[in-house]
């Protein structure tokens, strides 16, 4: 199986603040890498798919880059809305595979 | 608009089985997989498998292939989810999802079904 890594595991910041959250597969996945945010008792919410392309309805400040086993997602100015957690997925290899999360907390 | 909604709470014996229900609405049940995942307390989400709605075509994760059987009711637009020999490592929230097929992410999502298997 692919073995998804994210970091930082948690994270503190502050409202207008510029984060990055990485993750890293164990193999070359190409660009089959998907993002979710969930919030404290709810389902996720797809974010980014593909690497890079936002779904529907999410905001811009929102991006996604990289390529093979390295990617990140990069918040380019936190907003309240964005305290959670966030999860990466690769879409690359059955059985599909998930990171352990990186919790964005109030700062 | 698009929704799936999952059937309530259950709490279930070591050894019994436990069956969920995801009802789709708002689009058309047979143009998209339904995928079932779980998230136990402590650990990461786990993809547990698919369902095909138009063939009922199914593919499972190994570690748990022997225990889960998915299934749908076409005419419903409800898809299931049972998981049979119940451990105690199988408390978690349950969650249905959708994708297109060759498209392998999940959006939307069922709100969860928490299962606790106690004795």
């Amino acid at each position: 199986d692919i073995q998804m890594t994210q970091s930082p595991s948690s994270l503190s910041a502050s409202i207008g603040d510029r984060v990055t959250i990485a993750c890293r597969a164990s193999q070359n996945i190409s660009g089959y890498l998907n993002w979710y945010r969930q919030r404290p008792g709810k389902a996720p919410e797809l974010l980014i798919y593909l690497t890079s392309t936002l779904q529907s309805g999410v905001p811009s400040r929102l991006s996604g880059s990289g390529s093979g086993t390295h990617f990140t997602l990069t918040i380019s100015s936190l907003q309240p809305g964005d305290f959670a957690t966030y999860l990466c997925q690769q879409s690359y290899g059955v059985p599909w595979t998930f990171g352990q999360g990186t919790k964005v907390e109030i700062k | 608009q698009v929704q799936l909604v999952q059937s309530e709470a259950e709490v279930k014996k070591p050894g019994a089985s436990v069956k969920v229900s995801c009802k789709a609405s708002g689009y058309t049940f047979t143009a998209y997989y339904i995928h079932w995942l779980r998230q136990a307390p402590g650990h990461r989400l786990q993809w547990m498998g698919r369902i095909n709605p138009t063939t009922g075509g199914t593919s499972y994760e190994h570690e748990i292939q022997d225990r889960v059987t998915m299934t749908r009711d076409t005419a419903i637009t409800t898809a299931y989810m049972e998981l049979r020999s119940l451990k105690s490592d199988d408390t978690a929230v349950y969650f249905c999802a959708r994708s297109n097929e060759g498209e392998d992410w999940f959006d939307p999502w069922g709100q969860g079904t928490l299962v606790t298997v106690s004795s």
